[in-house]
Parts: structure tokens; C-alpha cells; sequence
């Protein structure tokens, strides 16, 4: 079973505006952590934010914030003020467990700004 | 945060040769880990590179194929053996630094190695 579903794979978004990047996981464990990560079309991995599941507060990294509903098992990817340099496609991933470093990716989400 | 750095950047090979990918991280870390991306595919996990004991391979993935090395808390090596082209991915490495508290916990890569087999 997958367990990280990013079901848009492809978004259009205005300069300047906000966009939301869907993630939904899938975990039988109490300890976990969520990561964003954005891949432009150099293919390096750049780390936006990550979420641990005992956080009580969404997690917050400039213009990027994460909305974080548990009991949904969904960790939303917001992007305010959307720049030209945010075109990229943009990955969720999971950690599970506290022992366990290995990243679970989910498919990504190509996002392009528009001028 | 953490310097990654990986050689080559890219390479285009021939079907059969081997290429080995080198991964230099200016921290000391206890593991590192090899991912795969196939074109416009996500990432997935080839091995955890563990220094001063042998790689644990995802299923899928065998060392006969991907032998890895890590001679030291710093580096690592991935050989991509007897390559085919649907061995044409991008190779990245990995490093988990786990922080006092749950928002320290950064995971980061290298650039990556664009490897085209033909």
C-alpha cells in the first residue's frame, strides 16, 4: 500500500498567489515525522519543512507552512506570495518510527507560476 | 545544516561498464543512504550505508548490483554494475541529522548524479 498519496500531479498557480499541495500518509505508528522537499529541474533535493507528529503546531518556514491535520493523516503543503522560482516539482515524504531514518516519497506535484 | 557533495554530476555510459558515484558530506554521520530516480519518477531508497559494516538493501535492490562502500563517517561510494539503460536515473545521497528536539530532525541530499546509459 502506498504510504504517502499525492494525488495532484500538476498545479498551475498565479504569482503571488497561495498554493496548497495535498499529502496524505498512511502509518500505524505514533512517531513519525513529514517532510516537503522541492526538486526545480537541476534535480537537487531542497528541504522545505518538516512536521513531527507530536507537534501541536503547524510548522512554519518562511513562505512555506504545513497544514497539519492528524486525525485526517494529511500534511498539506501551503506556499504563500508564489514566486516565478517556485516552479518545481515538489515531494512528500514520511519517516516512521523513531529508529528508523529511511524517507517514504510519495509521487510529487509538478507546480508551475504562472507571470 | 550539511554540505553534500556528489561525483560525478553526470555521466553517460555504455550498457555493460560500471560507473561508481562518489558522495562527500563535511559532517560525520553515522548513516547514509543511496536513492534512485527514474525519469519523472519519485525517489526510492536503494540502501542504507552504514560505516564499518555491510549496506542494507531495500527489496529490489541486490549488491551484486549496487555495491556500496563507506570507509568512513564521511563518505560513501554507489556502483551501478553491468548497467543497462533502465539503469538511467538520477543517484542521490543522503544524510539524516537528528536534532535535540522534533523540528531539528533535517534530512538532506546531494545534488545527485545524472547517469544516461546507452
Amino acid at each position: 500500500a502506498q504510504k504517502i498519496t499525492q494525488t495532484q500531479p500538476g498545479m498551475f498557480v498565479q504569482e503571488k498567489e497561495a498554493v496548497t499541495l495535498d499529502c496524505t500518509y498512511d502509518t500505524s505508528d505514533q512517531s513519525y515525522g513529514l517532510f516537503w522537499y522541492k526538486q526545480p529541474s537541476s534535480g537537487e533535493m531542497i528541504f522545505l519543512i518538516y512536521q513531527g507528529s507530536y507537534d501541536e503546531q503547524n510548522a512554519t518556514e518562511g513562505r512555506y507552512s504545513l497544514n497539519f491535520q492528524k486525525a485526517r493523516k494529511s500534511a498539506n503543503l501551503v506556499i504563500s506570495a508564489s514566486q516565478l522560482g517556485d516552479s518545481a516539482m515538489y515531494f512528500c515524504a514520511m519517516r516512521e518510527g523513531r529508529d528508523s531514518d529511511k524517507l517514504s516519497f510519495g509521487a510529487g506535484t509538478t507546480v508551475t507560476v504562472r507571470a | 545544516s550539511a554540505v553534500i557533495s556528489q561525483k560525478p554530476s553526470r555521466d553517460i555510459c555504455q550498457r555493460g561498464t560500471s560507473l561508481t558515484i562518489q558522495c562527500q558530506v563535511d559532517s560525520q554521520v553515522t548513516m547514509m543512504f543511496w536513492y534512485r530516480q527514474q525519469p519523472g519518477q519519485s525517489l526510492t531508497l536503494i540502501a542504507t550505508a552504514n560505516q564499518g559494516s555491510e549496506a542494507t538493501y531495500e527489496s529490489g535492490f541486490v549488491i551484486d548490483k549496487f555495491p556500496i562502500s563507506r570507509p568512513n563517517l564521511t563518505f560513501s561510494t554507489l556502483t551501478v554494475s553491468n548497467m543497462s539503460p533502465e539503469d538511467s536515473s538520477i543517484y542521490l545521497c543522503s544524510v539524516f541529522f537528528p536534532g535535540a528536539g522534533l523540528a531539528n530532525n533535517e534530512q538532506f541530499f546531494g545534488p545527485g548524479t545524472r547517469l544516461t546509459v546507452l
